[in-house]
């Protein structure tokens, strides 16, 4: 079936420089895309979503940025701190079908 | 904002018990709930759709005899996992939309953790 995928499994940066965590989806019917943030032990935490109609969208430090093109995401951390460090998800619905399918998830590491 | 409650947080069992997990809608009634299961440094994987006063949807590859879903109110959806073995030992995370939100934000529980020796 189709799903979302990521390139990179795990990504190091250092606290204070900015982080893109990429992901890539396939499935063209989709129209609503959300970054998840999970802590180990705990359940995703939202942290910023976008529909198809936007090709960006800004939160508090956060921006996620949709290419339809190229049925590609992303998301951006500005100045990363510390407690950023969490695997991050992308995750893709459509409409109709309201669950959502994630993608296989990303470890950001933050160096002090 | 909307509050998505699981409890057991984590569970251990013996091989061939069977485990009821319980997630629960704190400020809003939700017909639909949704079932994820996540092995270790995997991603979510979506089990099934609970849907209040009717059967639920199973994912492709998941028993329905196994994981027994009811969701008999608005605030209460129940997963069971019949005859547990080892390889049922996994992180389950429910989640569920507001309907009065506009967002169409899905809120997760904070997962139940099930351990099968």
């Amino acid at each position: 079936g189709e799903s979302v995928g990521l390139h990179l499994p795990t990504l190091s940066v250092q606290e204070g420089d900015n982080s893109i965590i990429n992901c890539a989806y396939s499935n063209s019917a989709s129209d609503y895309f959300i970054w998840y943030k999970q802590e180990s032990g705990k359940g995703p935490q939202f942290i910023i979503d976008i529909r198809s109609n936007m090709d960006k969208r800004q939160g508090q430090r956060v921006t996620v940025l949709l290419n339809k093109t190229v049925k590609h995401l992303s998301l951006q951390i500005a100045a990363t701190q510390p407690g950023d460090s969490a695997v991050y998800f992308c995750a893709e619905t459509d409409t109709g079908r309201r669950a959502l399918t994630f993608g296989s998830g990303t470890r950001l590491q933050v160096q002090p | 904002g909307a509050v998505v409650s699981q409890h057991p947080s984590w569970v251990i069992c013996k091989s061939g018990t069977s485990v009821k997990i319980e997630c629960r809608s704190l400020d809003f009634q939700a017909t639909t709930m949704f079932w994820y299961r996540q092995f270790p440094k995997q991603s979510l994987m979506l089990m099934a759709t609970s849907n209040e006063g009717s059967k639920a949807t199973y994912e492709q590859g998941v028993e329905k005899d196994k994981f027994l879903i009811n969701h008999a109110s608005l605030t209460l959806s129940t997963l069971t996992v019949t005859s547990a073995h080892p390889e049922d030992s996994s992180f389950y995370i429910c989640s569920a939309r507001d309907p009065s939100e506009g967002t169409g934000e899905l809120f997760f529980g904070e997962g139940s953790r099930l351990t099968v020796l």
